[in-house]
């Protein structure tokens, strides 16, 4: 049972555009979320996170929205550059104990090509 | 500066051998696990310690072992290697408390033939 999805495998924007990635999860025991960039033979490396108590939070050009009564978290790249290639990954924890014990539940990816 | 530090980078095993994946980390993080990335089906976690003594199983833990005598140290033994074990795996740290992300090592990739 896949309780985090990210139901497209691939997206493919122009440099300057806008990239949305979309994540989903079932588990309503969720309430950090985060997003990992991973590039080809590296370690996912964190980008941007997000509680439940909040509904947005910006970093630079990225913005991760989360809709709670949906269970949809999305990731916004504006603009988007070539060096923003890569496998992006959406993660899902429960801090119900009052610590995560660092266990990520996560999605199975998307790969982002930005074209130049 | 190293972080999470992962060894080996690759590995082949034959069906039965046993080996040890290392992990290590600089950042006095509380918390270490071990994920193993498949095709289609993003990180998957095997084990995870949230202090030295202190182990417990993830998702995916049959056929694997670990152990945590150190807060440093996370080794992940793989006791009779079968081809199923063939992925990628990754090992992390994170502080205790909150909504704290997770730091990654650079990944093993690991065959079994």
């Amino acid at each position: 049972d896949q309780q985090v999805k990210q139901n497209s495998p691939s997206l493919s924007v122009q440099e300057g555009r806008i990239s949305i990635l979309n994540c989903d999860y079932t588990n309503s025991m969720f309430d950090y979320f985060l997003w990992y960039k991973k590039y080809p033979a590296e370690g996912p490396t964190f980008l941007i996170s997000i509680s439940s108590i909040k509904d947005k939070n910006e970093d630079g050009r990225f913005t991760v929205f989360l809709n709670k009564s949906a269970k949809h978290l999305s990731l916004h790249i504006v603009p988007s550059q070539p060096g923003d290639s890569a496998v992006y990954f959406c993660a899902a924890t429960s801090n119900a104990g009052g610590t995560s014990y660092g266990k990520l539940t996560f999605g199975q990816g998307t790969i982002l090509t930005v074209h130049p | 500066n190293a972080g999470v530090t992962q060894t080996p980078k690759f590995q082949v095993l034959k069906t039965g051998q046993s080996m040890t994946l290392q992990c290590a980390q600089d950042m006095n993080h509380e918390y270490m696990s071990w994920y193993r990335q498949d095709p289609g089906m993003g990180l998957r976690l095997i084990h995870y310690s949230v202090g030295a003594g202190i182990t417990d199983q993830g998702e995916v833990p049959n056929g694997y072992n670990v152990s945590r005598s150190t807060t440093e140290d996370f080794p992940l033994r793989l006791l009779s290697a079968a081809p199923s074990q063939t992925s990628v795996y990754f090992c992390a740290s994170s502080r205790a408390g909150q909504g704290t992300e997770a730091f990654f090592g650079q990944g093993t990739r690991l065959t079994v033939v």
